[in-house]
């Protein structure tokens, strides 16, 4: 298996700009979560979907946040309009349940830089 | 709320030692807690899972302790090698339908030949 795939690697943008960050989760992994990770704060959950449903999106920082997995293969994090302050790596991640447990497998990340 | 502290500070240990992390949590009550290792410029990796009901688990060169009551839990690296340096991220997490992960700020671990 290839493993979580993310896409950008890498994405600098003005401020102001719309910034879609892109994912393929694990094949036959039902959960999918997205994180933000910076110095300060270390990996913050935005959000995570189970079965492509979104469950729990308190950690989405503002309205200028939105998510969406359209199916069980892809899932979009997008952030309109960007700002400086959005600089961070940001993780998605896939787990398959069981047993009780969540082992997440974590893709490369996306480093954007909003100058 | 939530938290999870660990080492704040870098470990610096020499090759062959143990190394020894700590992870304390607090307003929680996690149903098992894992621990991950992040390289510089990559997502975590997933090391070792100890359930609530369990004292110790091993794998290899790795040893994690659970203990609920003084809500913590420490992780060794025995015969410590430069390849292990890394850092080393604790997350506890909940029961049932709960799918969330706490994460700690991670512990910088530096193994020097």
């Amino acid at each position: 298996d290839a493993g979580v795939i993310q896409s950008p690697r890498h994405e600098v943008t003005e401020m102001g700009q719309e910034v879609t960050l892109r994912c393929k989760p694990i094949s036959g992994h039902n959960s999918l979560f997205w994180y933000r990770q910076t110095m300060m704060r270390g990996l913050e959950l935005l959000i995570y979907f189970n079965n492509n449903v979104p469950i729990d999106d308190s950690g989405m920082p503002e309205d200028r946040f939105s998510a969406k997995m359209p199916n069980a293969s892809f899932s979009t994090l997008k952030i309109q309009p960007s700002e400086p302050r959005d600089s961070a790596v940001y993780f998605c991640a896939s787990s398959l349940r069981t047993g009780g447990k969540d082992t997440q497998y974590f893709g490369p990340g996306t480093r954007l830089t909003v100058l | 709320s939530q938290k999870i502290e660990q080492n704040s500070e870098a470990l610096n240990i020499q090759e062959g030692k143990t190394a020894t992390l700590t992870c304390n949590y607090t307003n929680y009550s996690p149903a098992y807690l894992q621990w991950y290792r992040q390289d510089p410029g990559r997502g975590p990796v997933f090391l070792l899972l100890i359930r609530e009901n369990e004292k110790e688990k091993r794998k290899e060169r790795l040893k994690v302790t659970f203990d609920t009551t003084l809500k913590q839990s420490l992780f060794h690296i025995t015969a410590s090698q430069p390849a292990d340096s890394a850092t080393y991220l604790c997350a506890p997490g909940g029961a049932g339908n709960n799918r969330k992960l706490i994460w700690g700020l991670g512990t910088s671990l530096a193994v020097n030949p």
